[in-house]
Formats: C-alpha cells, sequence, structure tokens
C-alpha cells in the first residue's frame, strides 16, 4: 500500500532555532500533501494545504512566514518551522494524496513531535 | 461548512466488553466521505475505514463494526469484545467531495481498555 514517510520523528531543540520536517511519498506520486497539528489530547488540526509546484494554502491563523511550506517534487513536502519558540511545541504530521487516487484515504505519516526548549 | 463531534472523550471498559464510538457529522454536500482513523499511543494514524455518503450498508471487519445512518448522520463504530491493544484515540472524519477532499476530524475519543 501507499507508504508515507516522515522525518524526523522527533527533535528537541533550542529556542530560536528553525526545524524543517520532511514528508515524502515513497511509492506514488502525491500531487497534494497536507500538514497537520496536534496539542496533546487534541485533534488534528489542518495547518496548511500544499500542491506540487505552486504556493501552499493556509488555513485562517496559520502564519505563513513562521511556518514555511515547500513542495518542490511530486514526492516530497517540507514544513519549516522558523525561529521556534515552546509555544511551537507541538505534534506535526503530513498526509499525502495522489490526483489519481481522488478520494481514496490520506495516507499519512507517522508525525514528527516538536519540542522546544 | 463541515464539522464533526464525537461526544465521548474518554471511554474506560474492561477487556471482552461491547463499545461503541459515536460520531456525528455535519455537512452541506450531497457527497461526502466518513472516516474513522485511530491514533497508538506512538502517535501514527492508522486508516480504518472509509465510506461515501451513498453507499450506508453497515461494513463489519473482524471485531470491529460500523453504523452509517444518514437519517441522523451519525457513522458510529463498534468493537466487540474489545481487548487492552484496543486501547487509543480513535477519530471520525469527514471530507466533502466539493471541498477538495479536505479532511476535517472530529475532537477524538480516548478509549481505554482495562485487564
Amino acid at each position: 500500500g501507499a507508504v508515507v514517510s516522515q522525518h524526523p520523528s522527533w527533535v528537541i531543540c533550542k529556542s530560536g532555532t528553525s526545524v524543517k520536517i520532511e514528508c515524502r511519498s515513497l511509492d506514488f506520486q502525491a500531487t497534494t500533501m497536507f500538514w497537520y497539528r496536534q496539542f496533546p489530547k487534541q485533534s488534528l488540526m489542518l495547518m496548511a494545504t500544499s500542491n506540487e509546484g505552486s504556493k501552499a494554502t493556509y488555513e485562517q491563523g496559520v502564519e505563513k512566514d513562521k511556518f514555511l511550506i515547500n513542495h518542490a517534487s511530486l514526492t516530497l513536502s517540507t514544513l519549516t518551522v522558523t525561529s521556534a519558540h515552546p509555544e511551537d511545541s507541538s505534534f506535526y504530521i503530513c498526509s499525502a494524496r495522489s490526483y489519481r487516487q481522488g478520494v481514496q484515504p490520506q495516507h499519512f505519516g507517522d508525525g514528527t513531535r516538536l519540542s522546544i526548549l | 461548512a463541515q464539522k464533526v463531534t464525537q461526544a465521548q472523550t474518554e471511554i474506560s471498559v474492561v477487556e471482552k466488553e461491547d463499545v461503541t464510538l459515536d460520531c456525528v457529522y455535519e455537512t452541506r454536500d450531497t457527497t461526502y466521505y466518513l472516516f474513522w482513523y485511530k491514533q497508538p499511543p506512538s502517535g501514527e494514524l492508522v486508516f480504518l475505514i472509509r465510506r461515501n455518503s451513498f453507499d450506508e450498508q453497515n461494513e463489519i471487519s473482524g471485531r470491529y463494526s460500523w453504523n452509517f445512518q444518514k437519517s441522523t448522520s451519525s457513522f458510529n463504530f463498534t468493537i466487540t469484545a474489545s481487548q487492552v491493544v484496543d486501547s487509543a484515540v480513535y477519530f471520525c472524519a469527514l471530507s466533502e467531495f466539493n471541498a477538495g477532499n479536505m479532511l476535517t476530524f472530529g475532537g477524538g475519543t480516548r478509549l481505554m481498555v482495562k485487564p
């Protein structure tokens, strides 16, 4: 089945550091990738939708300059948390979908736990 | 606007009990898709089932079964003879065909199965 790889799985870094998270589709071309954020004991909240070759669409309340998303190829999207602060600590999870898959379920990565000290 | 409500935030059962997780959704679209995902403590999301709005047939997969009722906008999930390994957070999600298949998640239900 379709596999989505997310890296790293866990990051601990100092406040002010920028952190990059990668989301790769391993066996299909992901025309669309989604980035979610999940605080402890809460649900997944969509942050942004990225389509290959175009700018990401951010959900209301998500800072574009804070969370930089790049989807430069059909198999890779990256989320960069710039100048991270403790309040950015969260679980970030990506999902990917192929145009050919249509309404098939999105395939999720295993998530990245980000802890900012 | 689409919305998914999982009224049960936490459920605790003893192993071998049956348990039903409720999911109620709101949508104006006539074509939509409903999903259930399992999130174990390790964090990854495990896909369990997808249902489209035109298929109200209930489904059974081993100890899992799903009851989809459009009349009440509900898509409930039942685990029969629960096991400790079923302990996880379960999310119901909705995707509208006209919304680019964006997923909207419910708040999740934390299921704790005690031995």
